[in-house]
């Protein structure tokens, strides 16, 4: 079973619109949480940490719920810029070890 | 602030071709990782690297060598490249600290013929 997994869409969302994925994670031990956006063929790019108490950048929100282990990104105000592929991902942390990436979620966000 | 490099950016082999892809970073940074990236995979760890001459293996390690004698360097060797070893292939460095974002570099596309 793969340790992160994510809706791969695509989510099709009008300019302007407000967007929530959600991402599952299976290791209990997994301590550090983040999202990443790539654009087409592209190398991945920190979009933002996840804190359990929830933290906010601009539009975007990140929510974490370790008792249902799952990650949550909410996209307020979305713009074109916004299309991109979100991935989740979640780490036992430690230092060293690699990200555990889910497949990401494609968005498409319409004019 | 050159950041973290990878070449060649482009890649075509033949089966049983040795291939080395470079990563280079500038950052002094202590860790580096490689991945690859396949549809419907999403990306994977090979093998990554806490320091100088310190290695291990990640996700999917066989047929992949790695080595790292200096800190800014991490090349990634297929010893004799497979076609299921066509991919995107993407290092990336960070700090210490569970919370260091990970930087990664721009790619490589590698094809075997």
């Amino acid at each position: 079973r793969k340790e992160v997994e994510q809706d791969p869409g695509p989510f099709n969302v009008p300019e302007g619109a407000t967007v929530a994925f959600n991402c599952t994670y299976s290791n209990s031990a997994s301590q550090s949480f983040f999202w990443y956006r790539q654009d087409c063929r592209k190398e991945p790019k920190l979009l933002m940490s996840v804190y359990s108490s929830g933290n906010e950048d601009g539009r975007f929100t990140a929510q974490l719920n370790r008792a249902s282990q799952y990650i949550s990104l909410l996209i307020r105000d979305s713009k074109l810029s916004d299309s991109a592929t979100y991935l989740c991902v979640a780490t036992p942390g430690g230092g060293a070890d690699g990200l555990t990436f889910g497949k990401g979620t494609h968005l498409i966000i319409q004019p | 602030d050159a950041g973290i490099t990878q070449s060649p950016r482009y890649k075509i082999t033949e089966t049983g071709r040795q291939v080395t892809l470079m990563c280079h970073q500038t950052w002094s940074h202590s860790y580096m990782f490689w991945y690859r990236q396949d549809l419907g995979h999403g990306l994977r760890l090979i093998y990554y690297s806490a320091a100088a001459d310190i290695t291990d293996k990640g996700e999917v390690p066989d047929g992949y060598v790695v080595s790292r004698s200096k800190t800014e360097n991490f090349p990634l060797t297929l010893e004799s490249a497979t076609r299921s070893q066509t991919s995107v292939y993407f290092c990336a460095s960070k700090r210490r600290g569970s919370q260091e974002t990970q930087y990664f570099g721009p790619g490589t596309r590698l094809l075997v013929l």
